[in-house]
């Protein structure tokens, strides 16, 4: 069975870091482009960040740009995302999901975890 | 970056019904556009992608069409399951966005 499993998420304080981890498992993980997304309580969704299959390329969204950075270590078939500096508004439960083409980054999402929640609250 | 409008906010339905669900883009997308259907406490689920192609196991019900900027999600007979939060999600250029989503209630 497909699935991802993220994990890390915590209460932290304004400025402060966290790193969150996603499991994959039951595909080949270091074929496919991993995202991020996440979703702010009681809101939308909001496309945080990509990474390639192999890790060499990265993309981000503006809100993020700058103060958090994604990698994979596909020989633990995970992804991270840390995050620094982190606002009030950075709040949210965050998805990784997978990209479904292989070998390349298509842009959608076929596959989700449940998401780990991130609280910025002093 | 691109912006995307999708309407309505909120659409009252009853089972049975045909239903639209627009998204309007700031710029033209061509046909990078997928569709997701979340259910509340749930993560979202890939109902169609590149504008009108269904995903493996999703209900013929559900039809996607448009391109350029204009893009359509279509629900032919509404089941009890659909009701549920429709997002729109343009993957042209970097950054990714989505729509505001649109909250399909039953009436």
């Amino acid at each position: 069975e497909v699935q991802l499993v993220e994990s890390g998420g915590v209460v932290v304080q304004p400025g402060g870091s966290l790193r969150l981890s996603c499991a994959a498992s039951g595909f080949t993980f270091d074929d496919y482009a991993m995202h991020w997304v996440r979703q702010a309580p009681g809101k939308g969704l909001e496309w945080v960040s990509l990474i390639s299959w192999d890790g060499g390329s990265t993309y981000y969204a503006d809100s993020v740009k700058g103060r958090f950075t994604i990698s994979r270590d596909n020989s633990k078939n995970s992804l991270y995302l840390q995050m620094n500096s982190l606002r009030a508004e950075d709040t949210a439960l965050y998805y990784c999901a997978r990209d479904p083409a292989s070998g390349y980054d298509s842009g959608y999402m076929d596959v989700w975890g449940k998401g780990t929640t991130v609280t910025v609250s002093s | 970056a691109i912006w995307m409008t999708q309407s309505p906010s909120l659409l009252s339905a009853s089972t049975g019904d045909r239903v639209t669900i627009s998204c309007r883009m700031s710029q033209g997308i061509s046909s990078y556009l997928a569709w997701y259907q979340q259910k509340p406490g749930k993560a979202p689920e890939l109902l169609i992608y590149a504008a009108s192609t269904l995903q493996s196991g999703v209900p013929s019900r559900f039809s996607g069409s448009g391109s350029g900027t204009d893009f359509t999600l279509t629900i032919s007979c509404l089941q009890s399951e659909d009701f549920a939060t429709y997002y729109c999600q343009q993957y042209y250029s970097f950054p990714y966005t989505f729509g505001q989503g649109t909250k399909l209630e039953i009436k």
